[in-house]
């Protein structure tokens, strides 16, 4: 079975560009979650949607923004580039909206360097 | 405790050697526990969610206990291996926040 996929793997941007980054979840997940990671911390929480809805947002500013699709597929866009937004960014997906007995499916992840 | 926090930062253990490390987080409307393994060039593992005060989770020689009275979690490794090089991250609160994750290098 598939895993969770993302794509692109890499990506470099200039400041003030936008950015649309992609993830498939694992077929029969309906729940997706946005990590952002830098180096020396642990994922930082972006965003979560299940059933299409958004569930949660993490301390992120408006120039993030997310959506999920009806195949459960979703997006992360990040308007207006800056130098910080360099990191790699994680979506993971699991099978319910809880997170009280599910755990998360990691992709791989895409490395997004803002130049 | 707001955040989760996980000491200490990195460790450096001898094959063989059985070790632990503490995952902190808020006592306070307390939701779940989840513990991952992240191996250099993969993605996270999940290796355990715990919900309930006192439980207790193994797979092989990793096991996990959890106070959520208290609000701590504790990870063990028995007989460490090389192959447990990763860095191990819980995660807890509602929105599901990181700790920075221990690093351990097992050392052959």
């Amino acid at each position: 079975d598939a895993g969770v996929t993302q794509s692109p793997t890499h990506l470099i941007k200039t400041r003030g560009q936008h950015v649309t980054l992609r993830c498939s979840p694992i077929s029969g997940h309906k729940s997706v979650s946005w990590y952002q990671q830098v180096l020396g911390q642990g994922p930082q929480f972006i965003f979560q949607y299940y059933e299409k809805e958004e569930r949660g947002r993490g301390n992120f500013p408006d120039r993030f923004s997310a959506r999920q699709f009806p195949n459960y597929s979703s997006e992360l866009n990040v308007n207006a580039l800056l130098l910080g937004d360099s990191a790699l960014y994680l979506c993971a997906s699991s099978l319910t909206g809880t997170r009280r007995s599910s755990p998360l499916h990691f992709g791989n992840g895409t490395r997004l360097t803002v130049t | 405790i707001l955040n989760v926090e996980q000491s200490p930062q990195s460790l450096h253990v001898q094959e063989g050697d059985s070790t632990n490390f503490t995952c902190s987080f808020p006592s306070s409307n307390f939701y779940a526990l989840h513990w991952y393994r992240w191996e250099t060039a993969k993605s996270p593992e999940a290796l355990f969610v715990m919900t309930l005060n006192g439980d207790e989770k193994k797979k092989g020689r990793i096991s996990a206990t959890l106070n959520t009275k208290e609000g701590y979690s504790y990870l063990y490794i028995k007989g460490s291996q090389p192959e447990d090089s990763a860095t191990y991250l819980c995660a807890g609160r509602n929105d599901m926040r990181f700790g920075a994750g221990t690093r351990l290098t097992v050392k052959p």
